[in-house]
């Protein structure tokens, strides 16, 4: 069984467009996140849940909008989409994060043309 | 603040070389070190960990030692292979985690 999974594992949409990324945890983790990872494989973190509750905001355009409606799901919701949005988005999830780390999920590659 | 250093790649070793790839990190108190491999096309994988300093983690043959006096968690394995060409992160996790640049790894036969 997968522990952190996302879908779609691939997007390629327009310019403009208005898309979302889904990401589920059968982990019974507490905490999830999003991070960014860009073309030279930098990772940014956008957002964090913990148990439906925002704790990191980071500063990322308003057109990206987080959704947690339990603690097993965070979905990322991107407005008007553009060029510069194209990456591979991860989501994560912790317990412990001290002592165990993150899970990852295996990613979203997103292509905007 | 917190932050981690990592050394810059890529880097290209023939299998059965000796690997180091350098991590130093500034934290506030007392953080966990992690090594993370990513794959290609796939997604962030735990490879070691260590949760205070002396304590070394391994996995796969990959060592690392959380020196506190040098501030570091350098990664070593002393014998490469082809199947291990990846993208390695080093991570400091307080509060929240603080991933190095990564550093992409080639092994050539």
């Amino acid at each position: 069984d997968t522990a952190v999974s996302q879908t779609p594992k691939y997007l390629v949409t327009q310019m403009g467009n208005d898309k979302s990324i889904k990401c589920e945890q059968n982990l019974g983790h507490d905490t999830m996140y999003w991070y960014k990872q860009d073309s030279k494989k930098f990772l940014k973190i956008m957002f964090s849940y913990n148990n439906k509750e925002l704790i990191i905001n980071e500063t990322v355009p308003n057109r990206f909008s987080p959704k947690s409606p339990d603690k097993a799901h965070l979905n990322l919701h991107i407005n008007s989409l553009e060029l510069g949005d194209s990456a591979v988005y991860f989501c994560a999830s912790s317990q412990d994060l001290t002592h165990y780390g993150y899970t990852f999920g295996s990613g979203t590659r997103l292509t905007v043309v | 603040g917190n932050s981690v250093t990592q050394m810059e790649g890529p880097v290209t070793l023939s299998e059965e070389a000796f690997l180091t790839i350098n991590c130093t990190y500034t934290a506030t108190g007392y953080p966990s070190l992690f090594w993370y491999v990513q794959y290609p096309g796939e997604g962030l994988q735990l490879l070691l960990k260590a949760t205070k300093a002396d304590d070394k983690g391994s996995n796969k043959g990959f060592e690392a030692t959380y020196r506190k006096e040098t501030t570091s968690f350098h990664l070593e394995k002393g014998s490469v292979q082809v199947s291990d060409s990846a993208v390695y992160f080093c991570a400091l996790g307080r509060n929240q985690f603080y991933f190095g640049t990564g550093t992409s790894l080639t092994v050539i036969p």
